[in-house]
Protein backbone atom coordinates (compact mmCIF):
# COMPACT_ATOMS: atom_id res chain seq x y z
CA UNK A 1 0.00 0.00 0.00
CA UNK A 2 1.11 3.50 -0.53
CA UNK A 3 2.58 5.02 2.55
CA UNK A 4 4.36 8.42 3.63
CA UNK A 5 6.61 8.01 6.91
CA UNK A 6 7.44 10.77 9.28
CA UNK A 7 9.97 10.48 12.03
CA UNK A 8 7.19 10.31 14.67
CA UNK A 9 9.34 11.39 17.34
CA UNK A 10 10.12 14.99 18.71
CA UNK A 11 13.26 16.28 16.99
CA UNK A 12 15.22 18.59 19.39
CA UNK A 13 17.48 20.99 18.53
CA UNK A 14 19.61 23.80 19.78
CA UNK A 15 19.03 27.72 18.55
CA UNK A 16 21.30 28.37 15.55
CA UNK A 17 21.81 24.77 14.11
CA UNK A 18 20.14 23.00 11.56
CA UNK A 19 17.50 21.09 11.57
CA UNK A 20 17.35 17.77 9.24
CA UNK A 21 13.74 16.41 9.07
CA UNK A 22 12.94 12.92 6.78
CA UNK A 23 9.90 12.01 4.97
CA UNK A 24 10.16 8.81 3.20
CA UNK A 25 7.27 7.32 0.91
CA UNK A 26 6.55 3.88 -0.60
CA UNK A 27 4.75 3.09 -3.31
CA UNK A 28 4.35 6.26 -5.27
CA UNK A 29 6.02 8.42 -7.93
CA UNK A 30 5.15 11.72 -7.42
CA UNK A 31 5.50 14.48 -9.94
CA UNK A 32 5.30 16.75 -6.92
CA UNK A 33 6.16 16.99 -2.70
CA UNK A 34 5.52 19.83 -0.50
CA UNK A 35 6.18 20.74 2.63
CA UNK A 36 3.75 22.57 5.41
CA UNK A 37 3.64 23.98 8.35
CA UNK A 38 1.60 23.91 11.20
CA UNK A 39 0.93 25.13 14.57
CA UNK A 40 -1.06 23.83 17.44
CA UNK A 41 -5.00 24.34 16.68
CA UNK A 42 -4.21 26.12 13.37
CA UNK A 43 -4.56 24.82 9.94
CA UNK A 44 -1.22 24.15 7.60
CA UNK A 45 0.92 26.64 6.20
CA UNK A 46 2.53 25.79 2.55
CA UNK A 47 6.40 26.35 2.91
CA UNK A 48 8.17 24.64 -0.13
CA UNK A 49 7.32 22.55 -3.56
CA UNK A 50 9.87 20.60 -4.87
CA UNK A 51 9.39 18.75 -8.58
CA UNK A 52 10.43 15.58 -9.38
CA UNK A 53 13.30 16.75 -11.88
CA UNK A 54 14.41 19.19 -9.10
CA UNK A 55 16.75 18.27 -6.73
CA UNK A 56 17.03 20.65 -4.48
CA UNK A 57 15.06 23.82 -3.77
CA UNK A 58 15.80 27.06 -1.59
CA UNK A 59 14.26 29.75 0.30
CA UNK A 60 15.29 31.98 2.80
CA UNK A 61 16.71 29.79 5.62
CA UNK A 62 14.33 26.55 4.33
CA UNK A 63 15.76 23.54 2.06
CA UNK A 64 14.29 20.91 0.11
CA UNK A 65 16.01 17.83 -1.52
CA UNK A 66 14.11 15.18 -3.19
CA UNK A 67 15.41 11.69 -3.85
CA UNK A 68 13.21 9.90 -6.58
CA UNK A 69 15.04 6.61 -6.15
CA UNK A 70 15.65 6.91 -2.61
CA UNK A 71 12.35 7.63 -2.56
CA UNK A 72 12.87 10.48 0.25
CA UNK A 73 12.59 14.30 0.32
CA UNK A 74 14.93 16.20 3.29
CA UNK A 75 13.75 19.37 4.90
CA UNK A 76 16.45 21.81 6.17
CA UNK A 77 16.17 25.16 8.62
CA UNK A 78 19.77 26.32 9.04
CA UNK A 79 20.16 29.06 11.83
CA UNK A 80 17.18 27.54 13.99
CA UNK A 81 15.21 30.05 15.96
CA UNK A 82 13.21 29.10 19.06
CA UNK A 83 9.90 30.43 16.77
CA UNK A 84 10.73 27.64 14.12
CA UNK A 85 8.91 25.49 16.74
CA UNK A 86 6.03 23.48 15.18
CA UNK A 87 5.05 20.53 13.51
CA UNK A 88 6.34 20.17 10.10
CA UNK A 89 4.05 17.60 7.22
CA UNK A 90 5.17 16.61 3.96
CA UNK A 91 2.39 16.10 1.52
CA UNK A 92 2.31 14.78 -1.79
CA UNK A 93 -0.21 14.12 -4.80
CA UNK A 94 -1.06 10.71 -5.53
CA UNK A 95 -2.21 9.95 -9.52
CA UNK A 96 -6.13 10.97 -8.57
CA UNK A 97 -4.73 14.61 -8.15
CA UNK A 98 -5.88 13.81 -4.22
CA UNK A 99 -2.75 15.50 -1.47
CA UNK A 100 -1.75 12.32 0.67
CA UNK A 101 0.00 13.30 3.83
CA UNK A 102 2.57 12.03 6.13
CA UNK A 103 1.51 12.28 9.93
CA UNK A 104 4.36 14.99 10.70
CA UNK A 105 7.67 15.43 12.87
CA UNK A 106 7.44 18.24 15.75
CA UNK A 107 10.27 20.19 15.56
CA UNK A 108 11.48 22.37 19.27
CA UNK A 109 14.63 24.44 19.14
CA UNK A 110 15.56 25.14 22.29
CA UNK A 111 17.47 28.45 23.34
CA UNK B 1 -6.28 40.09 1.51
CA UNK B 2 -8.88 37.70 3.47
CA UNK B 3 -7.18 34.15 3.98
CA UNK B 4 -9.10 31.30 4.43
CA UNK B 5 -11.87 31.60 6.60
CA UNK B 6 -13.47 28.61 8.47
CA UNK B 7 -16.78 28.56 11.20
CA UNK B 8 -17.53 27.69 13.58
CA UNK B 9 -14.20 27.51 15.11
CA UNK B 10 -15.19 24.92 18.01
CA UNK B 11 -18.37 23.24 18.00
CA UNK B 12 -19.91 19.83 20.32
CA UNK B 13 -22.51 17.47 19.19
CA UNK B 14 -24.19 14.79 19.86
CA UNK B 15 -23.83 11.00 18.61
CA UNK B 16 -26.43 10.84 15.86
CA UNK B 17 -26.40 14.66 14.83
CA UNK B 18 -25.67 16.46 11.73
CA UNK B 19 -23.45 19.13 11.25
CA UNK B 20 -22.72 21.46 8.82
CA UNK B 21 -18.93 23.30 8.69
CA UNK B 22 -18.63 26.77 6.22
CA UNK B 23 -15.55 27.56 4.30
CA UNK B 24 -15.13 31.14 2.62
CA UNK B 25 -11.84 30.45 0.19
CA UNK B 26 -9.10 32.85 -0.08
CA UNK B 27 -9.75 35.60 -2.71
CA UNK B 28 -9.61 34.78 -6.04
CA UNK B 29 -9.03 31.14 -5.41
CA UNK B 30 -11.91 29.04 -6.97
CA UNK B 31 -11.20 25.10 -5.74
CA UNK B 32 -12.17 24.08 -2.42
CA UNK B 33 -10.63 21.26 -0.26
CA UNK B 34 -11.90 19.37 2.76
CA UNK B 35 -9.65 17.37 5.09
CA UNK B 36 -10.10 15.41 8.35
CA UNK B 37 -7.16 15.47 11.24
CA UNK B 38 -7.44 13.21 13.96
CA UNK B 39 -4.83 14.07 16.64
CA UNK B 40 -1.36 13.26 16.12
CA UNK B 41 -1.92 12.55 12.58
CA UNK B 42 -1.85 13.72 9.20
CA UNK B 43 -4.59 15.55 7.38
CA UNK B 44 -6.80 13.00 5.50
CA UNK B 45 -8.73 13.91 2.06
CA UNK B 46 -12.27 14.26 2.04
CA UNK B 47 -13.25 15.87 -1.21
CA UNK B 48 -12.55 19.01 -3.76
CA UNK B 49 -15.29 21.34 -5.11
CA UNK B 50 -14.43 22.87 -8.34
CA UNK B 51 -17.07 25.10 -10.26
CA UNK B 52 -19.80 23.65 -7.91
CA UNK B 53 -19.34 20.05 -8.13
CA UNK B 54 -17.07 17.20 -6.39
CA UNK B 55 -14.02 16.31 -8.28
CA UNK B 56 -12.21 14.31 -6.41
CA UNK B 57 -13.19 12.48 -3.13
CA UNK B 58 -11.10 10.34 -1.00
CA UNK B 59 -11.97 7.28 0.94
CA UNK B 60 -14.84 9.03 3.67
CA UNK B 61 -18.52 7.40 3.82
CA UNK B 62 -21.50 8.89 2.40
CA UNK B 63 -22.28 10.39 5.59
CA UNK B 64 -19.95 13.31 4.56
CA UNK B 65 -21.16 15.14 1.75
CA UNK B 66 -20.66 19.01 0.28
CA UNK B 67 -21.82 21.83 -1.51
CA UNK B 68 -20.10 24.65 -3.51
CA UNK B 69 -21.97 27.64 -3.85
CA UNK B 70 -21.45 30.05 -6.87
CA UNK B 71 -19.60 32.29 -5.04
CA UNK B 72 -16.66 29.63 -4.27
CA UNK B 73 -17.69 28.88 -1.41
CA UNK B 74 -18.52 25.79 0.48
CA UNK B 75 -19.79 23.56 3.22
CA UNK B 76 -19.34 19.87 4.74
CA UNK B 77 -22.29 18.06 5.97
CA UNK B 78 -21.77 15.18 8.30
CA UNK B 79 -24.97 13.15 9.20
CA UNK B 80 -25.41 10.54 11.52
CA UNK B 81 -22.16 11.52 13.75
CA UNK B 82 -20.00 8.93 15.56
CA UNK B 83 -17.61 9.31 17.75
CA UNK B 84 -14.71 8.83 15.75
CA UNK B 85 -15.70 12.03 13.56
CA UNK B 86 -14.45 14.02 16.33
CA UNK B 87 -11.20 15.60 14.92
CA UNK B 88 -10.11 19.23 13.07
CA UNK B 89 -11.78 19.73 9.77
CA UNK B 90 -9.53 21.93 7.20
CA UNK B 91 -10.53 23.63 4.44
CA UNK B 92 -8.45 24.38 1.88
CA UNK B 93 -8.40 26.57 -1.06
CA UNK B 94 -6.37 26.80 -4.48
CA UNK B 95 -6.13 28.38 -8.11
CA UNK B 96 -7.42 25.51 -10.05
CA UNK B 97 -7.61 21.89 -8.83
CA UNK B 98 -5.28 19.19 -10.02
CA UNK B 99 -1.34 19.73 -9.36
CA UNK B 100 -1.31 23.05 -7.68
CA UNK B 101 2.12 24.20 -7.63
CA UNK B 102 1.61 27.11 -5.47
CA UNK B 103 0.51 24.97 -2.69
CA UNK B 104 -2.66 24.49 -0.70
CA UNK B 105 -4.30 28.08 1.45
CA UNK B 106 -5.64 26.32 5.10
CA UNK B 107 -8.13 27.78 7.24
CA UNK B 108 -7.81 27.43 11.31
CA UNK B 109 -10.04 24.56 10.74
CA UNK B 110 -13.21 23.46 13.36
CA UNK B 111 -12.75 21.44 15.43
CA UNK B 112 -15.47 18.86 15.94
CA UNK B 113 -15.98 17.14 19.46
CA UNK B 114 -19.07 14.35 19.25
CA UNK B 115 -19.98 13.41 22.75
Amino acid sequence: SQKIEQNSEALNIQEGKTATLTCNYTNYSPAYLQWYRQDPGRGPVFLLLIRENEKEKRKERLKVTFDTTLKQSLFHITASQPADSATYLCALYNSNYQLIWGAGTKLIIKP
Amino acid sequence: DAGVTQSPTHLIKTRGQQVTLRCSPKSGHDTVSWYQQALGQGPQFIFQYYEEEERQRGNFPDRFSGHQFPNYSSELNVNALLLGDSALYLCASSLAPGWGSDGYTFGSGTRLTVV
